[in-house]
């Protein structure tokens, strides 16, 4: 099977940085992908990590170390909207390859 | 932008109903999926479904599961006799491709079974 471990909650203030740990116990281990959830709302995709390294879009970040299995995402300049559910989502290779498996998710709240 | 639609956006059934939720993916996606996510809890594969023949299915998706891609746009879960515990909220996504980095959501239906 596989597992994926992230905090539950993060909080931080308006301007902020924060980042966001995942790790991961899998085999046959692809990639790491970060969703975003607002309340109710469909998972979104805002990022995603094949290789070892810092992918960078706009305010988000993401890092991946496959001999640590382990990851983050890194959100600047927090603003109130960034308030959401943020996933970590591993795909695996082989047949397997389409399929996510997500964490149980990091509420993270942004206050003024 | 093009985006992954789902009708209904919520359907109250009795146990042991049928229920069929629908799901229109983007239109040049070649691959769909249905997840599920129990309120308060992590979103789960269900099925992936790639020419018109089901690629992979989780321990879930038993029996009383089906999928079907019954004309060019419409991709289908259903459910043949629904138990409380179906009760979740059911998203359909669809890439481009397998190896896809992305994979597009849609609004989800929330199915509750009374």
């Amino acid at each position: 099977g596989q597992s994926l471990e992230q905090p539950s909650e993060v909080t931080a203030v308006e301007g902020a940085i924060v980042q966001i740990n995942c790790t991961y116990q899998t085999s046959g281990f692809y990639g790491l992908s970060w969703y975003q959830q607002h309340d109710g709302g469909a998972p979104t995709f805002l990022s995603y990590n094949g290789l070892d390294g810092l992918e960078e879009t706009g305010r988000f970040s993401s890092f991946l170390s496959r001999s640590d299995s382990y990851g983050y995402l890194l959100l600047q300049e927090l603003q109130m909207k960034d308030s959401a559910s943020y996933f970590c989502a591993v795909r695996k290779g082989g047949s397997t390859l389409g399929r996510l498996y997500f964490g149980r998710g990091t509420q993270l709240t942004v206050w003024p | 932008e093009p985006e992954v639609t789902q009708t209904p956006s919520h359907q109250v059934t009795q146990m042991g109903q049928e229920v069929i939720l629908r799901c229109v993916p983007i239109s040049n996606h070649l691959y769909f999926y249905w997840y599920r996510q129990i309120l308060g809890q992590k979103v789960e594969f269900l099925v992936s479904f790639y020419n018109n023949e089901i690629s992979e299915k989780s321990e879930i998706f038993d029996d009383q599961f089906s999928v079907e891609r019954p004309d060019g746009s419409n991709f289908t879960l259903k459910i043949r006799s629904t138990k409380l515990e179906d009760s979740a909220m059911y998203f359909c996504a669809s890439s481009e491709r397998g190896t896809a980095e992305t994979q597009y959501f849609g609004p989800g239906t929330r199915l509750l079974v009374l």
